[in-house]
């Protein structure tokens, strides 16, 4: 089955830790996200990738770093730098680059994120 | 700054009635404007609309784009129960595919 997986399902983080999202995927897409969701907010963009070793920031990346090792892999940690991080965490992936620009993104389950 | 906004914030029918939503965005750089649904975790993917006044239509589900008006409205008749949802509206804004969106509409369709 073709898909984004995301892992663990939820999270508890002690405050001052950092964390590990995972984020896979088999679909052979270029681009890939992060969200942030927050009740009332939607869905904020925290970092993307549009091919592999390389990443920008999007709209909230403070106390957040990414990395892009790997094609089918867009991890995120949540470092303690974050100073609010409980939410719910969205990756996705689209088939990125300038020739597909419209096509749409598929997202993965979310993680939940709760700062004990 | 890039900004989508949706209206209303949540909404409450009841089953068989007509919802619509609506969609507003002012960026830099349109591209196209995509629906989804998420019922419980994962948006799922409904419209992308890139062309003006031209309706894509699924089943109960319509949505149309207004580019002289920035803005979008999703219908849904004869609403059912399982169509209880926050359907968020995004616009994508980069030749890469990177989405903006809005807050969302919460629905819920009572019995």
């Amino acid at each position: 089955d073709g898909g984004i997986t995301q892992s663990p399902k939820y999270l508890f983080r002690k405050e001052g830790q950092n964390v590990t999202l995972s984020c896979e995927q088999n679909l052979n897409h270029d681009a890939m996200y992060w969200y942030r969701q927050d009740p009332g907010q939607g869905l904020r963009l925290i970092y993307y990738s549009q091919i592999v070793n390389d990443f920008q920031k999007g709209d909230i990346a403070e106390g957040y770093s990414v990395s892009r090792e790997k094609k089918e892999s867009f991890p995120l940690t949540v470092t303690s730098a974050q100073k609010n991080p409980t939410a719910f965490y969205l990756c996705a992936s689209s088939i990125g680059g300038k020739g597909h620009s419209n096509t749409e993104a598929f997202f993965g389950q979310g993680t939940r994120l709760t700062v004990v | 700054e890039d900004k989508v906004v949706q209206s209303p914030l949540s909404l409450v029918v009841h089953e068989g009635d007509t919802v619509t939503l609506n969609c507003s965005y002012e960026v830099t750089n349109f591209r196209s404007l995509l629906w989804y649904k998420q019922e419980k975790k994962a948006p799922t993917f409904l419209f992308m609309l890139t062309s003006s006044g031209i309706e894509k239509k699924s089943g109960r589900l319509s949505s149309i784009l207004d580019k002289k008006e920035l803005s979008s409205i999703l219908n849904i008749t004869a609403t059912q129960t399982g169509d209880s949802a926050i359907y968020l509206c995004a616009v994508r804004t980069d030749s890469w595919g990177k989405l903006q969106f809005g807050a969302g509409t919460q629905v819920v369709v009572t019995p």
